[in-house]
């Protein structure tokens, strides 16, 4: 199993609609939880992070963490072409007392015009 | 968010030769960095750990002497491709992690795209 899951997509959402991206991780002491999205051809940028269960808005975003389930996500409302990009769902976990943040292998979303 | 800067952008060297990237944290001090490396169309792979003052720490298949890393400041980590071949070509992206008491994150600077003739 690996240590952070997503469905790589891609995921098609008409413009306008609600994208939900899903996310679930192995590790059930991870504190930290973050979204990235990445561009074509450019780096990550972080986008939205959650420490605690429940949902935390931030404008159109909005992520969600159930620890009990260890399942995380991020949806995405009023979706614009412009949000197509690749998802990277992120969580920070233990190893050998070394703190390190394990990244997904990334969600393909297209907003369809 | 906090701001990691990268240089240069892009790099076109020949083969054998060795090309050093600089990742800089402009706003905070970070004293972990990481490095990651990806090939088009294919996931970010964490290549090392680079930790201020001590030793990197190298992924399983990563060689050290072949990508070597320098965390000497606060502010700065340095990758250095060694004898870079065609293979190494890809997408260097350096992140830095901020602490904020018991929280933390990371922050991707832009990425180097390396091409190696």
């Amino acid at each position: 199993q690996k240590e952070v899951e997503q469905n790589s997509g891609p995921l098609s959402v008409p413009e306008g609609a609600i994208a939900s991206l899903n996310c679930t991780y192995s590790d059930r002491v991870s504190q930290s939880f973050f979204w990235y999205r990445q561009y074509s051809g450019k780096s990550p940028e972080l986008i939205m992070s959650i420490y605690s269960n429940g949902d935390k808005e931030d404008g159109r975003f909005t992520a969600q963490l159930n620890k009990a389930s260890q399942y995380v996500s991020l949806l995405i409302r009023d979706s614009q072409p412009s949000d197509s990009a690749t998802y990277l769902c992120a969580v920070n976990t233990r190893r050998s007392s070394a703190s390190k943040i394990i990244f997904g292998s990334g969600t393909r979303l297209s907003i369809r015009p | 968010g906090a701001v990691v800067s990268q240089h240069p952008s892009w790099v076109i060297c020949k083969s054998g030769t060795s090309v050093k990237i600089e990742c800089r944290s402009l706003d905070f001090q970070a004293t972990t960095m990481f490095w990651y490396r990806q090939f088009p169309k294919q996931s970010l792979m964490l290549m090392a750990t680079s930790n201020e003052g001590s030793k990197a720490t190298y992924e399983q298949g990563v060689e050290k002497d072949k990508f070597l890393i320098n965390h000497a400041s606060l502010t700065l980590s340095t990758l250095t491709v060694t004898s870079a071949h065609p293979e190494d070509s890809s997408f260097y992206i350096c992140s830095a992690r901020l602490l904020a008491g018991r929280q933390e994150t990371q922050y991707f600077g832009p990425g180097t795209r390396l091409l190696v003739l």
